[in-house]
């Protein structure tokens, strides 16, 4: 069965940098992109951006760009999300999914467990 | 980008009843909906795309209907296990964007 298998929880300080994995199963791994998403309390759901699994090529959402680098190991069938400079506001649950599209739908349809991430000094 | 403002925040229903949430894009999305269902410490799980397509294994007492910028998910016959947050996010324009959630909860 289709299975997204993320890293464990991160402690970091801020300033610094945390790199997150998603480990992919249970299917071909680049016929399908990855998309990360960010979930708070306070700000809900916000998609940070997709890689494309087969290239490497990038989408973010511009709200991301320069904290977030979305990068593949085709390999290992893993994605990783690399987070920097990080401060307080970066405390969340971030999770990876598989995005499955088509000719009119885009949407994620296998979701990783969640690795959460904690800023503080 | 897009905003999805989601209605109500929380909901109380009893076993067996029908619920509707309702969810309201900023702009005319065509369709371009999906439906998310989130358990307590779990990650959200698909229900419905394209606004009223069922997902793979989504039990079919879970529907979706609407069109241009209003959207709803209906729950029929309310089952135990249905207690979850759900979520509405367009995919029609990049980035993606997220409804708030609705909290469903057993009365």
């Amino acid at each position: 069965q289709v299975q997204l298998q993320q890293s464990g929880a991160e402690l970091a300080k801020p300033g610094s940098s945390v790199k997150i994995s998603c480990k992919a199963s249970g299917y071909t791994f680049t016929s399908y992109y990855i998309s990360w998403i960010k979930q708070t309390t306070g700000q809900g759901l916000e998609y940070i951006g997709y890689i494309n699994t087969g290239s490497g090529g990038t989408n973010y959402n511009e709200k991301f760009k320069g904290k977030a680098t979305l990068t593949v190991d085709k390999s290992s069938s893993t994605a990783f999300m690399q987070l920097s400079s990080l401060t307080p506001d970066d405390s969340a649950v971030y999770y990876c999914a598989r995005l499955d599209y088509g000719y009119n739908y885009e949407v994620m349809d296998a979701w990783g467990q969640g690795a959460s991430v904690t800023v503080s000094s | 980008d897009i905003q999805m403002t989601q209605s109500p925040a929380s909901l109380s229903a009893s076993l067996g009843e029908t619920v509707t949430i309702e969810c309201r894009a900023s702009e005319d999305i065509y369709n371009g909906l999906a439906w998310y269902q989130q358990k307590p410490g779990k990650s959200p799980q698909l229900l419905i795309y394209n606004a009223n397509s069922l997902h793979t294994g989504v039990p079919s007492r879970f529907s979706g209907s609407g069109s241009g910028t209003q959207y709803s998910l209906k729950i029929n016959s309310l089952q135990s296990e249905d207690v979850a947050s759900y979520f509405c996010q367009q995919y029609y324009n990049y980035p993606y964007t997220f409804g708030a959630g609705t909290k469903l909860e057993l009365k």
